[in-house]
């Protein structure tokens, strides 16, 4: 069963350049989420997509947009790319739930961005 | 104050030592509570899921859990040099976010 999977590894960009990073869920999972990790730090949230939908976001700015598709891969979109968006940036997905809010998060191996 | 507090290590013991790593928190509203382990330069893997006080133990791990004191712990039992990794807490509510801690990292010494 394959777990969370991300593209790309490893991304270069320039400031000012737009970015489209993408992820699917581990099998039988229909919500993601995405977290940009700096280096040294914890993960911070950005934003959860559940039915195609943005159920909850974090508190990062209009740059960072994404979508999810019918088949709940997703992709994440960074706009006018600053230097310190620099970071990992992971995926993570949760199974079907009744419960409010508190669902595993599956994390895949995440994608590294530079940007120069 | 950062809702989410690790002691950023790191913290070394020799193999085979009962390792203890702690999370303070300060939103009485977080309701569930994973622990992650990351290797550097990987995606973090869960390793624990807890939904209430108390303690859950799996295999060599167990995590506590005291929401009175806003407090979480994560044992490791008889550690080994593959433990050797940042180990995140990361409380949540029910707005489907995670708050990570900036990570504890462990080094256990052969």
């Amino acid at each position: 069963d394959a777990g969370v999977t991300q593209s790309p590894t490893h991304l270069i960009k320039t400031r000012g350049q737009q970015v489209t990073l993408r992820c699917s869920p581990k099998s039988g999972h229909d919500t993601v989420s995405w977290y940009q990790q700096a280096l040294g730090q914890g993960p911070q949230f950005i934003f959860q997509y559940y039915e195609e939908e943005e159920r909850q976001r974090g508190n990062f700015p209009d740059r960072f947009s994404g979508h999810q598709f019918p088949n709940y891969s997703s992709e994440l979109n960074v706009n006018a790319l600053l230097l310190g968006d620099s970071a990992l940036y992971l995926c993570a997905s949760s199974p079907p739930s009744g419960r409010a809010g508190g669902d595993e998060q599956f994390f895949g191996p995440g994608t590294r961005l530079t940007v120069l | 104050q950062k809702e989410v507090e690790q002691d950023p290590g790191p913290l070394s013991v020799p193999e085979g030592a009962i390792v203890s790593l702690n999370c303070t928190y300060s939103n009485s509203a977080f309701q569930y509570f994973m622990w992650y382990r990351q290797y550097s330069r990987k995606g973090p893997e869960l390793l624990m899921y807890t939904y209430s006080s108390g303690n859950k133990e799996d295999g060599r791990f167990t995590a506590q859990v005291d929401k009175s004191s806003k407090y979480i712990s994560l044992f490791i039992r008889d550690s080994q040099p593959s433990d050797s990794a940042t180990y995140l807490c990361a409380p949540g509510d029910s707005s489907y976010k995670l708050i990570f801690g900036s990570g504890t990292r462990l080094l256990v010494r052969p």
